[in-house]
């Protein structure tokens, strides 16, 4: 069974700074990995997509990478912003279960002005 | 639409009484996923439509709760008899591909708290 694990549960960091949110499972067998926002009271939002094949996606100041082979994803935010106050989730299709899907439970960042 | 779209966005309502949940996924998606959010909790899948396949129901709660989706494109969750513990965020996801590929697209959510 999938398990996914996302370290730090929370994270507070000045603005400005370059940060790394970790997103590992238990299963190398993934088809891919999606990385999503939550802003609080609101659904998940789409922000970047590796497929297995592939080891980084990139979009604007956000930079996904996958290593399927340790199990790892991290999601690189460069130059912080109080705007990326949120909650990060990453969910893993590997086939398992009836969705195919296995989420992780958040890493809850918060940018200090 | 340009997204998933779920409507309502809030429901209060009385233990007891029934609720529909409408979702209306991306055009031409043909996946379609509904997930439930507690206060400070992860995703619980629901239910899963692929095309006119059989749903796949295993994560529906009770049978109270039920789903269905017309033409293969809007879906309504039903709750049956609501309780409080029914109180959540109702999430909705389409895709447009199967259950091992796409990138997966989620609606705003219906929040629904039940008195």
């Amino acid at each position: 069974k999938q398990e996914v694990t996302q370290i730090p549960a929370a994270l507070s960091v000045p603005e400005g700074e370059n940060l790394v949110l970790n997103c590992s499972f238990t299963d190398s067998a993934i088809y891919n990995l999606q990385w999503f926002r939550q802003d609080p009271g609101k659904g998940l939002t789409s922000l970047l997509l590796i497929q297995s094949s592939q080891r980084e996606q990139t979009s604007g100041r956000l930079n996904a990478s996958l290593d399927k082979s340790s199990g790892r994803s991290t999601l690189y935010i460069a130059a912080s912003q109080p705007g990326d106050s949120a909650t990060y989730l990453c969910a893993v299709r590997s086939g398992g279960g009836a969705d195919g899907l296995t989420f992780g439970k958040g890493t809850h960042l918060i940018i200090q002005p | 639409g340009a997204g998933v779209s779920q409507s309502p966005s809030n429901k209060v309502t009385e233990k007891g009484k029934d609720v529909e949940l409408r979702c209306d996924p991306i055009s031409g998606h043909t996946a379609l996923y509904w997930y439930r959010q507690s206060l400070g909790q992860g995703l619980e899948f629901l239910i899963y439509f692929q095309g006119n396949s059989a749903p796949d129901k295993s994560g529906l709660p009770s049978d109270r709760f039920s789903a269905e989706r017309t033409g293969g494109s809007v879906s309504t969750l039903t709750i049956q008899r609501t309780q409080q513990e029914d109180s959540a965020v109702y999430l909705c996801a389409s895709s447009s591909s199967g259950r091992n590929t796409g990138e997966l697209f989620f609606g705003e959510g219906s929040r629904l708290t039940v008195l």
